[in-house]
């Protein structure tokens, strides 16, 4: 099974700094079909988690811009540019090239500094 | 607009049974995996299994295979996770989320249901 591994475990960061979170793949991304099945999703305290980011790089609708995904292969990261109140909580990381099973990485939690 | 609703909060004994559902609407029912995702006390996100609705399919991970049974009805756009012998260990948030048409990536969750086993 592919294992996802997300750094760092706590992400404090000050309002309106920047903050970047990564994710690493024990394998390549690339799925045959020529996409990367990478998705982030943030679960705040007490919520569903709710997708950020799918295929990499694609915002879902409604997600701020200041969000933004990038990587390839087995490397990838989420950026924030400027860290809202709203932003707190736990963002994972996904596969879902080589499935089953879809796997998860343990999760960065963002709080404000 | 897409939503799946989940049942209520349950609080059980260890060694009693249990079915949680998961209510799709706004969509195709029948055209997307369903997935369920265990989060227990505290920590992260574990992949439980899938179920195709239109065919019944149904993967498992290694981990809660043998343990729990996934299950649908197309005839109410419900899925249901299930166990026929509660420890406490299985004391979590269960969550449902849609597959993507097609391909292997969540789009849409459940709002959760929180099961305590306890004696």
């Amino acid at each position: 099974d592919v294992v996802m591994t997300q750094s760092p475990l706590s992400l404090p960061v000050t309002l309106g700094q920047p903050a970047s979170l990564s994710c690493r793949s024990s394998q390549s991304l690339l799925h045959r079909d020529g996409n990367t099945y990478l998705t982030w999703f943030h679960q705040r305290p007490g919520q569903s988690p709710r997708r950020l980011i799918f295929k990499v790089s694609n915002r879902d609708s409604g997600v701020p811009d200041r969000f933004s995904g990038s990587g390839s292969g087995t490397d990838f990261t989420l950026k924030i540019s400027r860290v809202e109140a709203e932003d707190v909580g736990v963002y994972y990381c996904m596969q879902g090239t080589h499935w089953p099973p879809l796997t998860f990485g343990g999760g960065t939690k963002l709080e404000i500094k | 607009e897409v939503q799946l609703v989940q049942s209520g909060p349950e609080v059980k004994k260890p060694g009693e049974s249990l079915r949680i559902s998961c209510e799709g609407s706004g969509y195709s029912f029948t055209s997307h995996w369903i997935a369920w995702v265990r989060q227990m006390p505290g920590t992260g996100l574990e992949w439980m299994g899938v179920i195709f609705p239109s065919d019944s399919d149904t993967r498992y991970s290694p981990s809660f295979q043998g343990h729990v049974t996934i299950s649908v009805d197309t005839s109410i756009s419900t899925a249901y996770l299930q166990w026929s012998s509660l420890e406490a260990s299985d004391s979590a948030i269960y969550y449902c989320s849609r597959l993507t048409s097609g391909v292997a990536e969540l789009d849409y969750w459940g709002q959760g249901t929180l099961v305590t086993v306890s004696s």
